[in-house]
């Protein structure tokens, strides 16, 4: 149980496009979802938090208009990547809570590459 | 005060041997401790988590050990083995709360 798979797992575009990456909760309802950006051979960075049906909470440095967050149902969250350069290649991870509980479950992580 | 502290960055242990690796926390508000392993190209996966009512939890040949008093805690693994070999994170939060990760320690288990 408490299954997180991501979709896709590596995605290569071009400057200047968009890129929606998605989350899902695959065998329960996700209180909340996490997003995390993880740079080579670093830890984990929380980009921001959503719960369903509200606007996300972002970390500070994190640009809201560059990473849109939509939390539309308790298993599917997407994170969107609007006019992607290529600093924005990294390994990009969700995560979601089951109910209340503390723990968090990790997605496989997509990798994206920015032309 | 959010940071947790995490050491070695990296540990190379012979195979059989005990892995152990340090983190430091400093916010009392802390009350949930989980350790991830991340392969790589892979996400984070849960190997054991532990609670401050608690000084000491095993499962396998994971243990965590908790020291409330100097804000510490470690994981032990037993009994190392190749397949052990990843990067390994500390991680604290404070009830259903965002998690504070640690820096990471990269094992390399020598058969």
């Amino acid at each position: 149980g408490a299954v997180v798979s991501q979709h896709p797992s590596r995605v290569i575009c071009k400057s200047g496009t968009s890129v929606k990456i998605e989350c899902r909760s695959l065998d329960f309802q996700a209180t909340t979802m996490f997003w995390y950006r993880q740079f080579p051979k670093k830890s984990l960075m929380l980009m921001a938090t959503s719960n369903e049906g509200s606007k996300a909470t972002y970390e500070q440095g994190v640009e809201k208009d560059k990473f849109l967050i939509n939390h539309a149902s308790l298993t599917l969250s997407t994170l969107t990547v609007t006019s992607a350069h290529p600093e924005d290649s990294s390994f990009y991870i969700c995560s979601a809570n089951q109910g209340y509980e503390e723990t968090q479950y990790f997605g496989p992580g997509t990798r994206l590459l920015v032309l | 005060q959010q940071q947790v502290k995490q050491s070695p960055q990296s540990l190379i242990v012979q195979k059989g041997g005990i892995s152990i690796i340090n983190c430091a926390y400093e916010n009392t508000a802390f009350d949930y401790f989980p350790w991830y392993q991340q392969f790589p190209g892979k996400g984070p996966a849960l190997l054991i988590a532990i609670r401050p009512d608690v000084s000491e939890k095993k499962e396998g040949r994971f243990t965590i050990s908790f020291n409330k008093s100097a804000k510490q805690f470690s994981l032990h693994i037993m009994d190392s083995q190749p397949g052990d070999s990843a990067t390994y994170f500390c991680a604290a939060s404070a009830g259903a709360q965002k998690l504070v990760f640690g820096q990471g320690t990269r094992l390399t288990i020598n058969p």
